[in-house]
């Protein structure tokens, strides 16, 4: 079964700095995607990243990149010069190719909050 | 503009009652899926649907139920055997074939149990 863990419910970090989220995954699926979804306070989902498990190079969009280290399973955030609308909850989430390859399952998330 | 419409954004249900959750999108995506998550949780998927007339359990899909009569629609019921409904649910929809960049997410409905 997938398995998706973010290891830190919260994080803190100044503005303009640059954060972290953790998340590793579990799959004995060759093939599968990692994604980052961003929710603010007012709930809706939104998508920031995507990377292939085949993809030779890690995913940027933005502010955004994500380090693939495919070995370890692991698949962090990284969000270059933090600013204050990032505050949120960021969940990280998988699909693999087994099966119904197009439902993902989420991490239980990691708050950031961006300190001025 | 293409996109996801849940309605209503708060609900509010007395015990015993059935409630629906309506859930519309104008993508011509082929999948939709409905999920829970309640505080300090992830997304936890209740049902899903790849095709019309066809939906799939999930995780969690005791005390609800579905039905997918149209592509555009996607109505998530939570009956009275659902024994803690109280949470914020999201519906979300994408296209099953290719490279896949995400879900598309509506805006949630918040229900409470009162």
């Amino acid at each position: 079964a997938q398995k998706i863990t973010q290891t830190q419910p919260g994080m803190f970090v100044q503005e303009k700095e640059a954060v972290t989220l953790d998340c590793t995954y579990d799959t004995s699926d060759p093939s599968y995607g990692l994604f980052w979804y961003k929710q603010p306070s007012s709930g809706e989902m939104i998508f920031l990243i995507y990377q292939g498990s085949y993809d030779q190079q890690n995913a940027t969009e933005g502010r955004y990149s994500l380090n693939f280290q495919k070995a370890r399973k692991s698949a962090n955030l990284v969000i270059s010069a933090s600013q204050l609308g990032d505050s949120a909850m960021y969940f990280c989430a998988m699909r693999d190719s087994g099966g119904s390859n197009y439902k993902l399952t989420f991490g239980k998330g990691t708050l950031l909050t961006v300190n001025p | 503009d293409g996109g996801i419409t849940q309605s209503p954004k708060y609900l509010f249900r007395k015990e015993g009652q059935n409630v629906t959750l309506s859930c519309e999108q104008n993508l011509n995506h082929d999948a939709m899926y409905w999920y829970r998550q309640d505080p300090g949780q992830g997304l936890r998927l209740i049902y899903y649907s790849q095709i019309v007339n066809d939906f799939q359990k999930g995780d969690i899909a005791e005390g609800y139920s579905v039905s997918r009569e149209k592509k555009e629609s996607f109505p998530l019921t939570v009956t009275s055997a659902q024994k803690n409904p109280t949470a914020f649910y999201l519906c979300a929809s994408s296209m099953i074939r290719g490279r896949i960049y995400g879900y598309t997410f509506g805006s949630g409905t918040r229900l409470t149990v009162v």
